[in-house]
């Protein structure tokens, strides 16, 4: 069973805030770590795939890094804002084909 | 079409009832994959289709579950006498090859 673990659970911030978030995941037979923010009542929306130890990604506020050495991704946030309140998750891609999710971060951005 | 369509969006079923629900991926995703959220759990894979291969049923958490996809296009995911452990949000996905996800709005099941 492949572990793929995330942190906080949850996490309340202040608008404006910058804020991160992990993901750890088996540092063996790694191929590609998903990352996806799923809001309240839409679909899951992926937000980068990493597939290189040290790669970087950044979309508009958001960004994540990876090292598949030790296992571990993290997402960050740079200063949130209540459109950003949503459930982040981390998938792992091994050598089979399918991901493997963590739990989620359920993060809430008040004013 | 433009995304990943399941139908219904919502379904109450009694306890021992069988219910079908149904994914229509993007077209030309070769690959759909199907998921769940129960309460206060994470994403549960499901089964995954690829192409004409036989489709990975590793996730199906019993013989009441059954999956197919017609044509490479359209998936069933149908659930045999259901039983109140079986509500949730069944999610399904389609990508291609395996690329990153694409998911359609999910069904909530309910089972009273």
């Amino acid at each position: 069973i492949l572990n793929v673990e995330q942190s906080p659970q949850s996490l309340h911030v202040q608008e404006g805030d910058s804020t991160n978030f992990t993901c750890s995941f088996p540092s063996s037979n790694f191929y590609a770590l998903h990352w996806y923010r799923w809001e309240t009542a839409k679909s899951p929306e992926a937000l980068f795939v990493m597939t290189l130890n040290g790669d970087e990604k950044k979309k508009g506020r958001i960004s994540a890094t990876l090292n598949t050495k030790e296992g571990y991704s993290y997402l960050y946030i740079k200063g949130s804002q209540p459109e950003d309140s949503a459930t982040y998750l981390c998938a792992f891609r091994g050598t089979a084909s399918k991901l493997t999710f963590g739990t989620g971060t359920r993060l809430q951005v008040t004013l | 079409g433009a995304g990943v369509s399941q139908s219904p969006s919502n379904k109450v079923t009694e306890k021992g009832k069988d219910v079908e629900l149904r994914c229509d991926p993007i077209s030309g995703h070769t690959a759909l994959y199907w998921y769940r959220q129960s309460l206060g759990q994470g994403l549960e894979f499901l089964i995954y289709f690829q192409g004409n291969s036989a489709p990975d049923k590793s996730g199906l958490p019993s013989d009441r579950f059954s999956a197919e996809r017609t044509g490479g296009s359209v998936s069933t995911l149908t659930i045999q006498r259901t039983q109140q452990e079986d509500s949730a949000v069944y999610l399904c996905a389609s990508s291609l090859r395996t690329d990153r996800y694409t998911f359609g709005s999910g069904t909530r099941l309910t089972v009273v």
